[in-house]
Order: structure tokens, then sequence, then C-alpha cells
């Protein structure tokens, strides 16, 4: 149980276009969802909260303009990362919250972006 | 404020050695500690957690991790490694809220 899934888990995308990230929780209702960033050989640096309903709480030095967090349903959020450059480049993990476990976080298989 | 210490970004043990993988923690109310593994280009999977019950915890794959508070630690071991053991290990510290807080992560490297 507490299944999380993500797609795409690649993708490739041109610079100045705009792609967006799926994440659904598969068997339980995600009460919070959460959106980091990974760089190579490094720590996941948490870059937004969201609750389904609500607009998403972003980390400081994250562009919420940039980084779009829509949390539309209790399986669904969705990143869209707008105008990619190249620096957006990076592994995008989510994660959820709400199966019955307080604080445990259930993560997705991550998503890799390559912008060139 | 919640943070997490993991001494050591690279430990190499052979196959068949007592896996330490060490983990420090500070919070300002009572913690729930977890440790994930990543393989590469995946996302995590939880080891184990404490939740404030059972001080010893054991975990998948024959993990384990010990809570001491007076120490304030939460290190992952194993008796035995195996070379499916080699990837990425984090401690994360969640202090009441669902906001997890990682450490930088612990490479365990696997000879055999």
């Amino acid at each position: 149980g507490a299944v999380v899934s993500q797609h795409p888990s690649w993708v490739i995308c041109k610079s100045g276009t705009s792609v967006k990230i799926e994440c659904r929780s598969l068997d339980f209702q995600a009460t919070t969802m959460f959106w980091y960033r990974q760089f190579p050989k490094q720590s996941l640096m948490l870059m937004a909260t969201s609750n389904e309903g609500s607009k998403a709480t972003y980390e400081q030095g994250v562009e919420k303009d940039k980084f779009l967090i829509n949390h539309a349903s209790l399986t669904l959020s969705t990143l869209t990362v707008t105008s990619a450059h190249p620096e957006d480049s990076s592994f995008y993990i989510c994660s959820a919250t709400g199966a019955g476990v307080p604080y445990e976080q259930y993560f997705g298989p991550g998503t890799r972006l390559t912008v060139t | 404020a919640q943070s997490v210490t993991q001494l050591g970004s690279h430990v190499s043990v052979s196959e068949g050695a007592l896996v330490l993988l060490r983990c420090n923690y500070s919070s300002s109310v009572p913690p729930y500690l977890f440790w994930y593994v990543q393989y590469p280009n995946q996302g995590l999977q939880l080891l184990l957690k404490y939740t404030s019950a059972a001080t010893l915890v054991k975990g998948i794959n024959g993990f384990e991790a010990e809570f001491k508070k007076s120490e304030t630690s939460f290190h992952l071991t194993k008796p035995s490694a195996h070379m499916s053991d080699a990837a990425e290990y984090f401690c994360a510290v969640s202090g009441g809220t669902d906001k997890l807080i990682f450490g930088t992560g612990t490479r365990l490297q696997v000879f055999p």
C-alpha cells in the first residue's frame, strides 16, 4: 500500500518551453503533497508543500511563478516548470502524506528533467 | 527547529562486514526519525522509522536503528553487508509537522 507514482519518469524539453510533471497517490488520499528537487550527488531540497484545494506554500528562494504547483484533488498534484532553462535540469521527486501514519512521507520514483 | 547531521558522506565496507551509518539530530520537540534508501535514478524507499515507541527499530532488508535520546542519535546498522546494499542513505527528522528535514546523505559502497 501507499504507492505514489510520477509521470513522466524522464523528459527532455527545449529551453523556453514549459513542462508538467504529475504526482499521483494510487491507493490513498494524500492530504499533503511535497515537491523536492535533487541535484546530482546531493540531498533533497524541499521546493513546496501543497494541500488539496489550497495554494502551495513555497520554500524560501523558490520562484513560485516559475514552478507552478496545483493540487486539484486528493490524489493528484502537478508541478509545471514554466519557461524552462538548462539550469532547471534536475531530478524532481514528489511525496505524499495521508496514508494513516503520522508524518510519514511516501515518495514517488522521481522525474528526470533535461532542458536543452 | 529541527536539523539532521549525517557523519561521513561516503562509507565503504566489505561484503559481510558490519554497516554503520551515523545520524545525529536536533529537535525542539520529540522527534519522528526516518531512514530512507535511494538507488540511482529512483525515488526514496523507507527503511525504517522511529515514532516514539520502541527505541530499537527494525526495518527492511535486515537494517535496524536505535534511538538514543541522550546522544541525540539514530544510527543505522546492518550486521552483514550485501552487494545490493550499495546505495545512498538519508536520515530525516520530523518535529511534529508533515515537513521532513533531510540529512546530506551517505553513499554506501560494498566491496566483494
